[in-house]
């Protein structure tokens, strides 16, 4: 699976976007963009993922670029329960098979009041 | 939330005592996974299950074994615990193998 570059820490106001940045330079044309999140002591959470095309759901927004070299992750209307540690993550659909989720550092997105 | 639960969430038990821990889903999902989570690693796969009585090794799979007699659960047992395997032990599932679902975590301590 590809690598990922995340920012470290973010702040964000309370009802502002959050805009969560990922470079993933060396994706390959079958992987896919994925984002989990994880709020402390709780388990990961799957937020969305896409391959080329933009996606929303009810969680947020993921913006690929057109070369698929970075992504962002797009939080509408942050609220203090949104501070968490996100994670951007290259894989390829395993089809059947079963690879593990690889998990890098992350950004740990911090919503101030 | 995917209905996954985990179970002990908390449990300290002592070094060459043996501990099973639990995973049980209502989603009827194929897929189950078990990793752990410790400072400075990330998450790390141990072992998964792609059906009933289909098990495989993931990446740190030394010191622990896995069972899946039903499509809801999925077993982790470390035979004989060592102060190493001191972590937070989180369940996940997956229809395809690719978008996970995690369960909510179990704290382990072995003194």
């Amino acid at each position: 699976d590809a690598k990922t570059t995340q920012p470290p820490s973010m702040d964000c106001a309370e009802g502002r976007a959050a805009n969560l940045p990922c470079n993933h330079s060396t994706i390959s044309g079958n992987e896919y963009v994925y984002w989990y999140r994880q709020i402390h002591s709780q388990g990961p959470q799957y937020i969305i993922h896409g391959l080329k095309n933009n996606e929303t759901n009810e969680m947020a927004s993921l913006i690929i670029t057109e070369d698929r070299k970075s992504s962002t992750l797009i939080l509408p209307h942050a609220t203090l329960r949104d501070t968490a540690v996100y994670y951007c993550i290259v894989r390829r659909h395993s089809g059947g098979g079963a690879d593990g989720l690889t998990f890098g550092k992350g950004t740990h997105l911090i919503i101030q009041p | 939330d995917a209905g996954i639960t985990q179970s002990p969430r908390h449990k300290v038990t002592e070094t060459g005592t043996p501990v099973t821990l639990r995973c049980h889903q209502t989603e009827n999902h194929r897929y189950m996974y078990w990793y752990r989570q410790d400072p400075g690693h990330g998450l790390r796969l141990i072992h998964y299950s792609y059906g009933v009585k289909d098990t495989d090794k993931g990446e740190v799979s030394d010191g622990y074994s896995v069972s899946r007699s039903k499509t809801e659960d999925f077993l982790l047992t470390l035979e004989s615990a060592t102060s190493s395997q001191t972590s937070v032990y989180f369940c996940a599932i997956g229809t395809s193998g690719d978008t996970q679902y995690f369960g909510p975590g179990t704290r382990l301590t072995v003194l």
